[in-house]
């Protein structure tokens, strides 16, 4: 089994629609979860982490980790084209980083 | 600052051939990480250093081999390339291995194709 799974996609919206992004992951032990976000032949930058349990927000954007069921998303609000990109989920454990196989979104005008 | 830096951007190699790929970055930070992505999927760890002199394996270290002589410089040799290391291959560092908290920067990275 994967140690994280990302609902593979492709997505595509339209402006200002809320978006969903989903990953589910194996180990209890888990306790950081982030999120990068790609451009098109660009690196992946960190976009947000989070610790444990709960929600994060930051603007347009939210976090949530829910361990009960070891499934983390994220919620974009308020789509806009330049949120267009590919979204990796991660998850940090024992020095490592592992990665979804990533989300590729398309927020059309 | 440059941040991460990884030369060259594209490179096409004849199978069995070698290469070196660059990588530098210019934030002192002490863990440095190679990753390869191939099409469609996620990354996955080549090898990492946690600081100079220091290297570590990865998930799939096999057919590469790194160095750490240097704060700054992190390369990743390719012998005898195969077209099974087609890829994007990307440099990271962080400052420390404190969790997510401490962010990875990613370098633009080398599109290498082997044929």
């Amino acid at each position: 089994q994967k140690e994280v799974e990302q609902d593979p996609g492709p997505l595509s919206v339209p402006e200002g629609a809320i978006v969903s992004l989903n990953c589910t992951y194996s180990n209890s032990a888990f306790q950081y979860f982030m999120w990068y976000r790609q451009y098109s032949r660009k690196g992946p930058e960190l976009l947000m982490y989070t610790y444990s349990s709960g929600n994060k927000e930051d603007g347009r954007f939210t976090a949530q980790v829910d361990k009960s069921s070891k499934y983390i998303s994220l919620f974009i609000r308020d789509s806009q084209p330049s949120d267009s990109a590919t979204y990796l989920c991660a998850i940090f454990f024992a020095g490592k980083s592992t990665f979804g196989d990533g989300t590729t979104l398309t927020v059309k005008p | 600052n440059a941040g991460v830096t990884q030369t060259p951007k594209f490179r096409i190699l004849k199978i069995g051939q070698s290469m070196t790929l660059q990588c530098t970055q210019d934030m002192n930070h002490n863990y440095m990480y190679w990753y390869r992505q191939d099409p469609g999927m996620g990354l996955k760890l080549i090898y990492y250093s946690v600081g100079a002199g220091i290297t570590d394996k990865g998930e799939v270290p096999n057919g590469y081999n790194v160095s750490r002589s240097t704060t700054e410089d992190f390369p990743l040799r390719l012998e005898l390339a195969a077209p099974s290391q087609t890829s994007v291959y990307f440099c990271a560092s962080s400052y420390s291995l404190a969790g997510a908290t401490d962010t990875q920067y990613f370098g633009p990275g080398t599109r290498l194709t082997v044929l």
